[in-house]
């Protein structure tokens, strides 16, 4: 079946960038996602990208998409403490396969 | 306001006790599902419904059981509850399969012991 993975920890300075991830099997996938978990919290989707763009720029929240390689990234600019939380990649076009989850801590 | 709900939030349990929990949407969405949530495994599919009465397995069903006899509830049901099934349950819910976003409810804590 499908997979996703995603590396586990990532701990970054506040200020910095950060940037997540993430390889997938699934070369039919049309969408590809970024869902954010924070503490005692359900899954938000945070942002997603077509499988026919290579990037997308939402503030401050860059994807970047290499098909070739099936490689899915998420950066962060200016990382905050806000931002500490679990991040699950995930790719599908019919049932979303999820990642395991990078935990990201934002430490001062 | 548009949401998943999930009830109970905490569960504790023991083994071999039957347990619904339950899900509800009040978004219109066809599809829904659920997931247990597990340390160092990321969230895995338990089973999903397309629509009303049609259900289907994801990757870890054994244990589980659903049904969707209403297009806004779709309950969990352990049977036989065992201690492997202690985990964070999470139920979703999109507009269709294919839809972009799927929409998570809060999350329930089985302890099974």
């Amino acid at each position: 079946g499908e997979d996703v993975e995603q590396s586990l920890f990532l701990s970054v300075r506040e200020g910095d960038s950060s940037v997540i991830n993430c390889t997938y099997t699934d070369s039919s996938s049309t969408y590809l996602y970024w869902y954010k978990q924070e503490p005692g919290a359900g899954l938000q989707l945070l942002t997603y990208i077509f499988s026919n763009m290579d990037m997308k720029q939402d503030q401050r929240l860059t994807v970047l998409l290499n098909k070739k390689d099936k490689h899915l990234s998420l950066r962060i600019a200016d990382t905050q403490t806000g931002d500490s939380a679990i991040y699950f990649c995930a790719s599908g076009s019919y049932i979303p396969t999820f990642g395991r989850g990078t935990s990201l801590i934002v430490h001062p | 306001e548009a949401q998943v709900t999930q009830n109970p939030r905490y569960l504790i349990t023991v083994t071999g006790k039957k347990l619904t929990v339950t899900c509800s949407q009040n978004m219109n969405h066809e599809y829904m599902s659920w997931y247990r949530q597990d340390p160092g495994l990321g969230l895995r599919q338990i089973y999903y419904s397309m629509n009303v009465e049609v259900t289907d397995k994801g990757d870890v069903p054994e244990g589980y059981k659903v049904s969707r006899k209403e297009k806004r509830n779709f309950p969990l049901i352990l049977e036989s509850p065992s201690p492997n099934q202690t985990s964070l349950y999470f139920c979703a819910s999109s507009l269709s399969n294919n839809a972009y976003e799927q929409y998570f409810g809060p999350g329930t804590r089985l302890t099974v012991t």
